[in-house]
């Protein structure tokens, strides 16, 4: 049981250039959640989705895009990546009775130069 | 606005009790969480409190207070693998919707041998 895998683990990208970060999760989760963590700012919501075909903006969504097309699967884009997005990014996913209760997939590291 | 304010930083010595307060000012309040990541891991869930009281789990404790909008997680026997970040999480209504957390800063705890 995997739980929430998210692909890739480092990435370094050039000011300019996309790309997209993948979560999956086998827990039939309805909610999934992206984050960013930067130092001494805790997790900050991105973007979050409460079912397949859904999506919704978080706190600091800018310069960011999701997708759900299918339940177990979660995407995050970078259109064109600034330096300020240099960040870890963590997924997560929860189940409609137990929201409090998130479970995080390992991270993904971005550097943008 | 939104906010939660937790210590930066906390110090204890192995098999001592350490205290981590969470103070929190939101639009909404549908329950105070508590999460564990260790240095480049991942979030975990450590404990849910939905009303007043105290909820144990092991050597973790929880208390919440609603009407002072202040919640503390307790950690007894010290171990030197506690040391990690804690994080309080609000689930808050935020755009209309009661399906996301609101994360605070963190507290980094420090178990001295």
């Amino acid at each position: 049981n995997a739980g929430v895998t998210q692909t890739p683990k480092f990435r370094v990208l050039k000011t300019g250039q996309s790309m997209t970060l993948l979560c999956a999760q086998d827990m039939n989760h309805e909610y999934m959640y992206w984050y960013r963590q930067d130092p001494g700012m805790g997790l900050r919501l991105i973007h979050y989705s409460v079912g397949e075909g859904t999506t919704a903006k978080g706190e600091v969504p800018d310069g960011y895009n999701v997708s759900r097309l299918k339940k177990q699967n979660f995407l995050l884009g970078l259109e064109s990546a600034a330096p300020s997005q240099t960040s870890v990014y963590f997924c997560a996913s929860s189940s409609p009775g137990t929201q409090n209760i998130q479970y995080f997939g390992a991270g993904t590291r971005l550097s943008v130069l | 606005g939104q906010s939660l304010e937790q210590p930066s930083e906390v110090t204890a010595v192995e098999g001592a009790i350490v205290q981590i307060n969470c103070t929190y000012q939101t639009s909404g309040f549908y329950g105070l969480s508590w999460y564990q990541q260790h240095d480049g891991g991942a979030p975990t869930f450590l404990s849910y409190n939905a009303l007043d009281g105290l909820e144990e789990t092991g050597r973790f404790s929880s208390f919440l207070s609603r009407s002072d909008s202040y919640g503390y997680l307790l950690l007894q026997e010290l171990q030197m693998k506690d040391s990690a970040s804690y994080f309080c999480a609000v689930r808050d209504r935020y755009g209309g919707a009661t399906n996301k957390l609101i994360f605070g800063t963190g507290t980094l705890l420090a178990v001295q041998p």
